[in-house]
């Protein structure tokens, strides 16, 4: 299964919205009802750490200001309000089936 | 506190082999899968295999047939990939990261080993 984020880089005025987008070539929606979506970060210099899992839910501690959503083959993560520790690199990923494979990354900056 | 910890930067030449390791601490270390991720130079992550550490299963990913082994010691709490007949663009920072197995979530990594290939 290939994933496919867009865009690859974006540049956000703090306070600001960010949206990422995230398609894959096959249904990631499991026979056991489950949809092996997640979306990581990657701060610089840092290993990444899990944001969403499962399409939408947000893992623990992670802020309310960011959202995933999606079915299928097309899935969103979302920002509300950008601030300058959000800066980094977004992965999407799936675990619907081996290889479990990532998305190119999306290079999220501060103007 | 969860934590993987693991071991430290490489050097090696072409056609050598490296093994990484990854020591857990903080959690029942095979209550959840291991899986290893890399990232080469500037570019993304790429997954390489996983390991069930009850039982010793192992999946990886065709780009490692034959050159990858995950192996683990429950008695030490630790976890181990072995890379065989390196090349160049086998340098890359190696991470190991815990899979929980009811949401397969990889919530915990370790900090990453920087494996250099050159002659």
């Amino acid at each position: 299964i290939e994933m496919t984020q867009t865009p690859l880089s974006l540049s956000v005025t703090p306070g600001q919205p960010a949206s990422i987008s995230c398609t894959s070539t096959q249904s990631l929606l499991h026979s056991d009802g489950k949809t092996y979506l997640y979306w990581y970060r990657q701060k610089p210099g840092q290993s990444p750490q899990v944001l969403i899992y499962a399409v939408s839910s947000r893992f623990s501690g992670v802020p309310d200001k960011f959202s995933g959503s999606g079915s299928g083959t097309s899935f969103t993560l979302k920002i509300s309000r950008v601030e300058a520790e959000d800066l980094g690199f977004y992965y999407c990923m799936q675990t619907k089936e081996l290889p479990y494979t990532f998305g190119q990354g999306t290079k999220l900056e501060i103007k | 506190q969860v934590q993987l910890v693991q071991s430290g930067a490489e050097v090696k030449k072409p056609g050598a082999s490296v093994r990484v390791s990854c020591e857990s601490s903080g959690y029942t270390f095979s209550s959840y899968d291991i899986n290893w991720v890399r990232q080469a130079p500037g570019q993304g992550l790429e997954w390489m295999g996983y390991l069930i550490t009850n039982g010793g299963k192992t999946g990886y990913a065709q780009n490692f047939y034959g050159r990858v082994t995950m192996t683990s010691d429950t008695s030490m709490s630790t976890a181990y990939m072995e890379l065989s007949s390196l090349r160049s663009d086998d340098t890359a920072i190696y991470y190991c990261a815990r899979a929980n197995r009811t949401t397969y979530v990889f919530d915990v990594w370790g900090q990453g080993t920087l494996v250099t290939v050159s002659s």
